[in-house]
């Protein structure tokens, strides 16, 4: 596999449940990035990993909770969410933060998260 | 407050013509700008880039202008192909990338 994978791409969760967005990167990038896409809304930054170490934090709600294990792994785990959280969630890596030019991002496809 | 802006939400082109994305910004500290493309059901990829000490970046059929008095820049694609048809997001770094809201582009054949 090359580039940004993330799972699952679709998911459908209730506003009690638990669940977790998944992304994997193979390109030897040092930053991962989530993003929230809501409908003609700009790209929302919502955390940032540089070297497995969060750097960014946009005002996220704590019912959003991310995880960086490695550089080339980063998880985004969901609890108790609300309706309006529905929205196109996308992993994003970089070879590093803060370096002019190589913030060039690779997006994975995203993960469709409804909720109920 | 937005520091990114695409005003225009969609622009439709006819196949062959030149279509024109814009851009404005109002952080005049940014130190580069870039252009992303977004298929339907896929994350965005890079387009093109520019510098701040730049003007013009061209690759192949795909020009970026930046106007740095005017806090503007914008794309040109031409000639326009129906396989442009996309979202088209500019974005503007100094350290993070800020993206504007998108601008669905339709080339008809």
């Amino acid at each position: 596999e090359t580039g940004v994978t993330q799972t699952p791409r679709h998911l459908v969760m209730g506003m009690t449940n638990k669940k977790s967005l998944k992304c994997e990167q193979h390109l030897g990038h040092n930053a991962m990035y989530w993003y929230k896409q809501s409908a003609k809304k700009p790209l929302e930054l919502m955390f940032v990993y540089n070297f497995k170490e969060q750097t960014e934090n946009n005002s996220v709600p704590s019912r959003f909770s991310p995880e960086c294990p490695n550089s080339s792994h980063l998880f985004l785990h969901l609890h108790t969410l609300q309706p309006e959280d529905s929205a196109l969630y996308l992993c994003a890596s970089s070879q590093a933060v803060g370096f002019q030019g190589l913030e060039k991002l690779f997006f994975g496809s995203g993960t469709q998260l409804s909720v109920l | 407050d937005q520091q990114v802006k695409q005003n225009s939400p969609s622009l439709s082109v006819q196949e062959g013509r030149i279509s024109i994305l814009n851009c404005d910004y109002t952080n005049s500290m940014f130190d580069y700008f870039l252009w992303y493309k977004k298929y339907p059901a896929e994350g965005p990829t890079f387009l093109i880039s520019i510098s701040s000490i730049k003007d013009k970046n061209e690759d192949g059929r795909f020009t970026v202008f930046l106007n740095k008095s005017a806090k503007h820049l914008s794309l040109h694609i031409v000639p326009s192909q129906p396989g442009d048809s996309a979202v088209y997001f500019c974005a503007a770094g100094g350290g993070k990338l800020i993206f504007g809201q998108g601008t669905e582009l339709s080339v008809k054949p």
